[in-house]
């Protein structure tokens, strides 16, 4: 199993422009969440999924979106973005909302100038 | 909105050392507090997770605290090693069983050898 994938590793952007990160597992995981990691800040949920078609807000949602179309892919589309947006964005997956394990990708870095 | 509070924000220890980590909630609803360890340049792991009706849980040299009346629970490395330097994050699972994740902080810590 390749576990949970995360594309690209790195994305330098400009204010305004859009990008979609891409995130897939490959463990029929129902749950799928996105966070982005700050200084300081720790780990913050930003959107999550428990299921094809559900999807819902976390802590820190504006300037997101999600869509959920299948079990594997979760990907986050940022919108028109900001230099707010620079962080290491996570992907996570779990088998249901009920255990405290998530399985994380390994990040990307977006910089945003 | 922060309701997990991890201290302190870094942490130097000595081989051998035993490092403690600190986490405050202020919300009785939860239902596990699991830590997560992060390696530079990688997702989080978990590490160690413990229930709100237990005082102490112990994984071979990672032991967690926990203290209900006080709303306290902390992690313990005994014995450390360079290897257990990383990124270590307490974390709350709300009663709601939405799948949600609220993490502290973070701490980094750095044992020399």
């Amino acid at each position: 199993n390749a576990g949970v994938t995360q594309t690209p590793k790195f994305q330098v952007l400009k204010t305004g422009q859009s990008m979609t990160l891409q995130c897939a597992q490959d463990m029929n995981h129902e749950y799928m969440s996105w966070y982005r990691q700050d200084p300081g800040m720790g780990l913050r949920l930003i959107h999550y999924s428990v299921g094809a078609g559900i999807t819902d807000q976390g802590e820190v949602p504006n300037g997101y979106n999600v869509s959920r179309s299948t079990t594997e892919d979760f990907p986050l589309r940022l919108l028109s973005a900001a230099p707010s947006q620079t962080s290491v964005y996570f992907c996570a997956s779990s088998y249901s909302t009920v255990t405290y394990e998530q399985y994380f990708g390994p990040g990307t870095r977006l910089t945003v100038t | 909105q922060q309701q997990v509070k991890q201290s302190p924000q870094s942490l130097i220890v000595q081989k051998g050392g035993i490092p403690i980590i600190n986490c405050a909630y202020e919300n009785t609803a939860f239902d596990y507090f699991p830590w997560y360890q992060q390696f530079p340049g990688k997702g989080p792991a978990l590490l160690i997770a413990i229930r709100p009706d237990v005082s102490e849980k112990k994984e071979g040299r990672f032991t967690i605290s926990f203290n209900k009346s006080a709303k306290q629970f902390s992690l313990h490395i005994m014995d450390s090693q360079p290897g257990d330097s990383a990124t270590y994050f307490c974390a709350a699972i709300p009663s709601s069983n939405t799948g949600k994740l609220i993490f502290g902080q973070g701490t980094t810590l750095q044992v020399k050898p």
